[in-house]
Protein backbone atom coordinates (compact mmCIF):
# COMPACT_ATOMS: atom_id res chain seq x y z
CA UNK A 1 0.00 0.00 0.00
CA UNK A 2 1.09 3.74 -0.52
CA UNK A 3 1.82 5.81 2.31
CA UNK A 4 2.19 9.12 2.17
CA UNK A 5 4.07 11.50 5.16
CA UNK A 6 4.33 15.16 5.97
CA UNK A 7 6.34 15.04 8.94
CA UNK A 8 5.74 18.98 9.61
CA UNK A 9 1.99 19.57 11.62
CA UNK A 10 2.54 23.40 10.85
CA UNK A 11 4.96 25.97 10.00
CA UNK A 12 5.14 30.26 9.81
CA UNK A 13 6.19 32.32 7.39
CA UNK A 14 6.84 36.00 6.97
CA UNK A 15 4.39 37.91 3.95
CA UNK A 16 7.24 37.74 0.92
CA UNK A 17 9.44 35.35 2.25
CA UNK A 18 10.08 32.10 0.49
CA UNK A 19 8.75 28.66 2.55
CA UNK A 20 9.20 24.67 2.22
CA UNK A 21 6.81 22.13 2.24
CA UNK A 22 7.99 18.48 2.80
CA UNK A 23 6.60 15.53 1.74
CA UNK A 24 7.83 11.75 1.27
CA UNK A 25 5.96 8.54 -0.53
CA UNK A 26 6.61 5.08 -0.04
CA UNK A 27 5.46 3.01 -3.21
CA UNK A 28 6.60 0.31 -5.67
CA UNK A 29 4.73 1.22 -8.29
CA UNK A 30 6.93 3.11 -11.19
CA UNK A 31 4.72 5.24 -13.23
CA UNK A 32 2.41 7.27 -10.81
CA UNK A 33 0.93 11.45 -10.00
CA UNK A 34 2.24 13.65 -6.87
CA UNK A 35 0.08 16.69 -5.79
CA UNK A 36 -0.23 19.21 -3.81
CA UNK A 37 -3.10 20.70 -2.76
CA UNK A 38 -4.65 24.05 -0.85
CA UNK A 39 -7.41 23.68 1.70
CA UNK A 40 -8.38 27.35 2.86
CA UNK A 41 -10.87 27.27 5.76
CA UNK A 42 -13.59 27.61 3.63
CA UNK A 43 -12.18 23.72 3.14
CA UNK A 44 -12.91 23.87 -0.43
CA UNK A 45 -9.69 21.38 -2.11
CA UNK A 46 -7.90 23.22 -4.22
CA UNK A 47 -5.43 22.19 -6.71
CA UNK A 48 -1.80 23.63 -6.33
CA UNK A 49 0.26 21.77 -8.53
CA UNK A 50 1.19 18.29 -10.02
CA UNK A 51 4.09 16.13 -11.25
CA UNK A 52 4.25 12.76 -13.40
CA UNK A 53 6.25 10.77 -12.18
CA UNK A 54 8.31 10.03 -15.13
CA UNK A 55 9.12 13.38 -16.32
CA UNK A 56 12.35 14.26 -14.59
CA UNK A 57 11.60 18.37 -15.09
CA UNK A 58 9.98 19.63 -11.65
CA UNK A 59 6.73 21.52 -11.87
CA UNK A 60 6.33 24.96 -11.44
CA UNK A 61 3.24 27.16 -10.87
CA UNK A 62 3.73 30.83 -10.73
CA UNK A 63 4.98 31.36 -7.21
CA UNK A 64 4.75 27.63 -7.01
CA UNK A 65 7.21 24.90 -7.58
CA UNK A 66 8.24 21.40 -6.31
CA UNK A 67 11.27 19.49 -5.89
CA UNK A 68 10.48 16.06 -7.07
CA UNK A 69 13.60 13.26 -6.00
CA UNK A 70 12.18 10.42 -7.15
CA UNK A 71 15.07 8.52 -6.35
CA UNK A 72 14.64 9.53 -2.64
CA UNK A 73 11.01 9.33 -2.82
CA UNK A 74 10.69 13.31 -1.54
CA UNK A 75 8.10 15.80 -3.00
CA UNK A 76 8.51 19.25 -1.47
CA UNK A 77 6.58 22.22 -2.28
CA UNK A 78 8.34 25.70 -2.47
CA UNK A 79 6.27 29.07 -2.42
CA UNK A 80 7.92 32.06 -3.12
CA UNK A 81 7.24 35.64 -2.21
CA UNK A 82 4.52 34.10 0.95
CA UNK A 83 1.13 35.86 0.49
CA UNK A 84 -1.21 36.50 3.47
CA UNK A 85 -3.67 34.21 0.67
CA UNK A 86 -1.77 31.47 1.21
CA UNK A 87 -2.71 30.58 4.62
CA UNK A 88 -4.29 27.26 4.72
CA UNK A 89 -3.62 23.60 5.16
CA UNK A 90 -1.71 22.03 2.51
CA UNK A 91 -1.84 18.03 1.44
CA UNK A 92 0.41 15.98 -0.38
CA UNK A 93 -1.00 13.71 -2.02
CA UNK A 94 -0.25 10.61 -4.55
CA UNK A 95 -1.81 8.70 -6.86
CA UNK A 96 -1.26 5.33 -8.97
CA UNK A 97 -3.85 3.16 -10.44
CA UNK A 98 -6.36 6.37 -10.33
CA UNK A 99 -6.68 5.73 -6.56
CA UNK A 100 -5.23 9.06 -4.75
CA UNK A 101 -3.70 8.65 -1.18
CA UNK A 102 -3.34 11.90 0.63
CA UNK A 103 -0.67 13.01 3.87
CA UNK A 104 -2.49 14.45 6.91
CA UNK A 105 -1.60 17.67 6.05
CA UNK A 106 0.63 20.85 6.99
CA UNK A 107 -0.73 24.31 8.62
CA UNK A 108 0.71 26.90 7.21
CA UNK A 109 0.62 30.22 8.34
CA UNK A 110 1.94 33.54 6.83
CA UNK A 111 2.72 36.50 9.24
CA UNK A 112 1.92 39.81 7.90
CA UNK B 1 -12.54 23.07 -12.22
CA UNK B 2 -14.34 19.89 -13.09
CA UNK B 3 -18.32 21.04 -12.79
CA UNK B 4 -18.74 19.47 -9.23
CA UNK B 5 -21.75 19.90 -7.24
CA UNK B 6 -22.19 17.83 -4.06
CA UNK B 7 -25.83 18.07 -2.42
CA UNK B 8 -26.23 18.58 0.85
CA UNK B 9 -23.79 20.90 1.50
CA UNK B 10 -24.68 20.56 5.69
CA UNK B 11 -27.07 18.22 6.91
CA UNK B 12 -27.46 16.95 10.90
CA UNK B 13 -28.89 13.69 11.13
CA UNK B 14 -30.37 11.51 14.18
CA UNK B 15 -28.36 8.36 14.90
CA UNK B 16 -29.73 5.21 13.43
CA UNK B 17 -31.07 6.89 10.05
CA UNK B 18 -30.57 6.47 6.43
CA UNK B 19 -28.69 9.41 4.69
CA UNK B 20 -27.67 10.09 0.93
CA UNK B 21 -25.19 12.68 -0.31
CA UNK B 22 -25.35 13.05 -4.09
CA UNK B 23 -22.44 13.86 -6.37
CA UNK B 24 -23.22 15.13 -9.82
CA UNK B 25 -20.82 16.12 -12.53
CA UNK B 26 -21.26 17.99 -15.87
CA UNK B 27 -17.79 16.71 -17.47
CA UNK B 28 -18.43 13.15 -18.35
CA UNK B 29 -15.33 11.56 -16.33
CA UNK B 30 -15.50 8.03 -15.82
CA UNK B 31 -14.11 8.30 -12.46
CA UNK B 32 -15.59 9.29 -9.12
CA UNK B 33 -14.67 9.07 -5.63
CA UNK B 34 -15.50 10.17 -1.99
CA UNK B 35 -13.69 10.88 0.85
CA UNK B 36 -13.96 12.02 4.43
CA UNK B 37 -12.12 14.29 6.10
CA UNK B 38 -11.41 14.17 10.16
CA UNK B 39 -9.03 15.85 11.87
CA UNK B 40 -5.48 13.99 12.40
CA UNK B 41 -6.45 11.83 9.21
CA UNK B 42 -6.51 14.11 6.21
CA UNK B 43 -8.76 12.75 3.65
CA UNK B 44 -9.62 8.94 3.27
CA UNK B 45 -11.12 7.53 0.49
CA UNK B 46 -14.53 5.84 1.15
CA UNK B 47 -15.47 4.10 -2.32
CA UNK B 48 -14.90 5.12 -5.33
CA UNK B 49 -16.45 4.46 -9.21
CA UNK B 50 -14.68 3.61 -12.22
CA UNK B 51 -18.07 3.78 -14.55
CA UNK B 52 -21.73 3.30 -14.21
CA UNK B 53 -22.20 0.57 -12.25
CA UNK B 54 -18.78 -0.22 -11.24
CA UNK B 55 -17.78 0.75 -7.83
CA UNK B 56 -14.74 -0.47 -5.24
CA UNK B 57 -14.35 0.13 -1.62
CA UNK B 58 -11.25 2.77 -0.23
CA UNK B 59 -9.62 2.19 3.16
CA UNK B 60 -12.63 3.25 5.41
CA UNK B 61 -15.82 1.86 3.41
CA UNK B 62 -17.46 0.21 6.47
CA UNK B 63 -21.27 1.82 6.89
CA UNK B 64 -20.93 3.19 3.90
CA UNK B 65 -22.47 1.85 0.40
CA UNK B 66 -22.22 3.61 -3.01
CA UNK B 67 -24.32 3.35 -6.51
CA UNK B 68 -23.59 5.13 -9.69
CA UNK B 69 -26.16 4.81 -12.15
CA UNK B 70 -25.68 7.23 -14.56
CA UNK B 71 -22.36 8.69 -15.53
CA UNK B 72 -22.91 11.82 -13.79
CA UNK B 73 -24.15 10.87 -10.41
CA UNK B 74 -22.26 9.27 -7.67
CA UNK B 75 -24.66 8.50 -4.10
CA UNK B 76 -22.85 8.09 -1.28
CA UNK B 77 -25.49 6.32 1.39
CA UNK B 78 -24.91 5.79 5.26
CA UNK B 79 -27.12 2.74 5.82
CA UNK B 80 -27.83 3.43 9.03
CA UNK B 81 -25.67 6.87 10.36
CA UNK B 82 -23.59 6.62 13.61
CA UNK B 83 -21.74 9.40 15.61
CA UNK B 84 -18.71 8.21 14.20
CA UNK B 85 -19.98 9.13 10.77
CA UNK B 86 -19.67 12.81 11.81
CA UNK B 87 -17.14 14.19 8.91
CA UNK B 88 -17.11 16.46 5.82
CA UNK B 89 -17.60 14.27 2.66
CA UNK B 90 -15.85 15.43 -0.45
CA UNK B 91 -16.89 13.96 -3.61
CA UNK B 92 -13.84 14.01 -6.74
CA UNK B 93 -13.54 13.15 -10.33
CA UNK B 94 -10.58 12.36 -12.23
CA UNK B 95 -9.86 13.83 -15.81
CA UNK B 96 -8.61 12.14 -18.88
CA UNK B 97 -5.33 13.72 -17.91
CA UNK B 98 -4.84 12.20 -14.67
CA UNK B 99 -5.97 14.73 -12.51
CA UNK B 100 -7.99 15.22 -9.48
CA UNK B 101 -11.05 17.82 -8.92
CA UNK B 102 -12.73 18.03 -5.70
CA UNK B 103 -16.17 19.21 -4.94
CA UNK B 104 -16.76 22.11 -2.18
CA UNK B 105 -17.91 19.33 0.53
CA UNK B 106 -21.25 18.38 2.22
CA UNK B 107 -21.02 18.64 6.55
CA UNK B 108 -22.35 15.94 7.85
CA UNK B 109 -23.21 15.58 11.62
CA UNK B 110 -24.83 12.73 13.45
CA UNK B 111 -26.43 13.36 16.76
Amino acid sequence: AQTVTQSQPEMSVQEAETVTLSCTYDTSENNYYLFWYKQPPSRQMILVIRQEAYKQQNATENRFSVNFQKAAKSFSLKISDSQLGDTAMYFCAFMSNSKLTFGKGITLSVRP
Amino acid sequence: DAGITQSPRHKVTETGTPVTLRCHQTENHRYMYWYRQDPGHGLRLIHYSYGVKDTDKGEVSDGYSVSRSKTEDFLLTLESATSSQTSVYFCATQTPGNTIYFGEGSWLTVV
